[in-house]
């Protein structure tokens, strides 16, 4: 079945440093790639999305690449700030043999300091 | 256009009663999914519906646990006989397509 992989967290960074959270994925069709973002206490939001490869989804100053080859799509940001302390979850949705249900990694949990 | 809504945002019960979670979907969204959230972990599916259909509800409990979207009002995912172990974060998202979802900010329930 389908499944996505993401870094153990914490990560902890100081502010204005660069972030990197890894997402590997394994998927029995072309899926689409998400990333999402909860803050304490709220719901998932949506961050950015890819539905092709080599797709580059961006918001907010965060970046994703569809890599079909590497079967990745890591999550980056130039230089963090105390405000992106979050959970971020890498996700694929992937319809091929009728499947609906998107998969979530575990969350990877950002902690930046000032 | 508002977001996704659900209620109560908290919601304490006694071990055994019934807890009733609501989600109203984006407008225009069909498609809603439940999920349930433990401390610490990851997001777990429950189920997905749209309009007066149960599409795939493998992650949801067979006993005590139901849900419903009716063709007019919010799902309801509804909790029986509520035990210790039901205490967690539940959320709703919706979705126009079954690609990208909206979520709401959730239910957290406690059993007492």
């Amino acid at each position: 079945g389908d499944s996505v992989t993401q870094m153990e967290g914490p990560v902890t960074l100081s502010e204005e440093a660069f972030l990197t959270i890894n997402c590997t994925y394994t998927a029995t069709g072309y899926p689409s790639l998400f990333w999402y973002v909860q803050y304490p206490g709220e719901g998932l939001q949506l961050l950015l999305k890819a539905t092709k490869a080599d797709d580059k989804g961006s918001n907010k100053g965060f970046e994703a690449t569809y890599r079909k080859e590497t079967t990745s799509f890591h999550l980056e940001k130039g230089s963090v700030q105390v405000s992106d302390s979050a959970v971020y979850f890498c996700a694929l949705s992937d319809r091929t043999g009728g499947s609906y249900i998107p998969t979530f990694g575990r969350g990877t949990s950002l902690i930046v300091h000032p | 256009n508002a977001g996704v809504m659900q209620n109560p945002r908290h919601l304490v019960r006694r071990r055994g009663q019934e807890a009733r979670l609501r989600c109203s979907p984006m407008k225009g969204h069909s498609h809603v999914y439940w999920y349930r959230q433990l401390p610490e972990e990851g997001l777990k599916f429950m189920v997905y519906l749209q309009k007066e259909n149960i599409i795939d509800e493998s992650g949801m409990p067979k006993e005590r646990f139901s849900a419903e979207f009716p063709k007019e009002g919010p799902s309801i995912l509804r909790i029986q006989q509520v035990v210790r172990g039901d205490s967690a974060a539940y959320f709703c998202a919706s979705s126009p397509d079954d690609r990208e979802q909206y979520f709401g900010p959730g239910t957290r329930l406690t059993v007492t």
